[in-house]
């Protein structure tokens, strides 16, 4: 069955450091990859789709890569700043149309 | 103001009885998504709708049940709440383009407690 992990529940890191989150994901050959925000209480935030022919998408501080040989995707934010911290979900296609699957997410905090 | 709004926000119950969430949305997108909220599972798709009228199973579809009238309403009830259906609930929607992959959505939330 198909599974999507993200490596780390938490990353702590520096202001103004660039942060670095990854999502993995195993039995999957996905044609596209999202990425999302999501601060306490609050529903998630789409930030950023990348498709399976991009390697690369830059957003502001924020890039992401797709993997498609290694099954992977990195997302970065560069300068990091304290409103930066949140939990930051993966999703992949579903099995049915438009749905998504999430990771469990990675909660970073950016330390002044 | 536009956007999804999701109501009650906070909610406490009693175990068997009948509750149900509200959804709402003011995009007219097709596609709207009942999810759940637990720590350790991460979001897990409870049940979907691809139009007015139009419903379909998610990942954990057991107790609950949906309806789909109208586009902009999506109401999720539990039939006889149980203790493992406390959750925080979300709701969300899409609209599907002419490209691959659509961004959803997501309403508030909704806190539910089964005591």
């Amino acid at each position: 069955s198909q599974k999507i992990e993200q490596n780390s529940e938490a990353l702590n890191i520096q202001e103004g450091k660039t942060a670095t989150l990854t999502c993995n994901y195993t039995n999957y050959s996905p044609a596209y990859l999202q990425w999302y925000r999501q601060d306490p209480g609050r529903g998630p935030v789409f930030l950023l789709l990348i498709r399976e022919n991009e390697k690369e998408k830059r957003k502001e501080r924020l890039k992401v890569t797709f993997d498609t040989t290694l099954k992977q995707s990195l997302f970065h934010i560069t300068a990091s700043q304290p409103a930066d911290s949140a939990t930051y979900l993966c999703a992949l296609p579903g099995a049915g149309s438009y749905q998504l699957t999430f990771g469990k997410g990675t909660k970073l905090s950016v330390i002044p | 103001d536009a956007g999804i709004t999701q109501s009650p926000r906070y909610k406490i119950t009693e175990t068997g009885r009948q509750v149900t969430l509200m959804c709402h949305q003011t995009w007219s997108h097709s596609y709207m998504f009942w999810y759940r909220q637990d720590l350790g599972h991460g979001l897990r798709l409870i049940y979907y709708s691809a139009a007015a009228d139009i419903t379909d199973k998610g990942e954990v579809p057991d107790g609950y049940v949906v309806s789909r009238s109208k586009t902009e309403n999506f109401p999720l009830t539990l039939e006889s709440a149980t203790r493992s259906q406390t959750s925080v609930y979300f709701c969300a929607s899409s609209e599907p383009g002419t490209s691959v992959g659509y961004e959803q959505y997501f309403g508030p939330g909704t806190r539910l407690t089964v005591t």
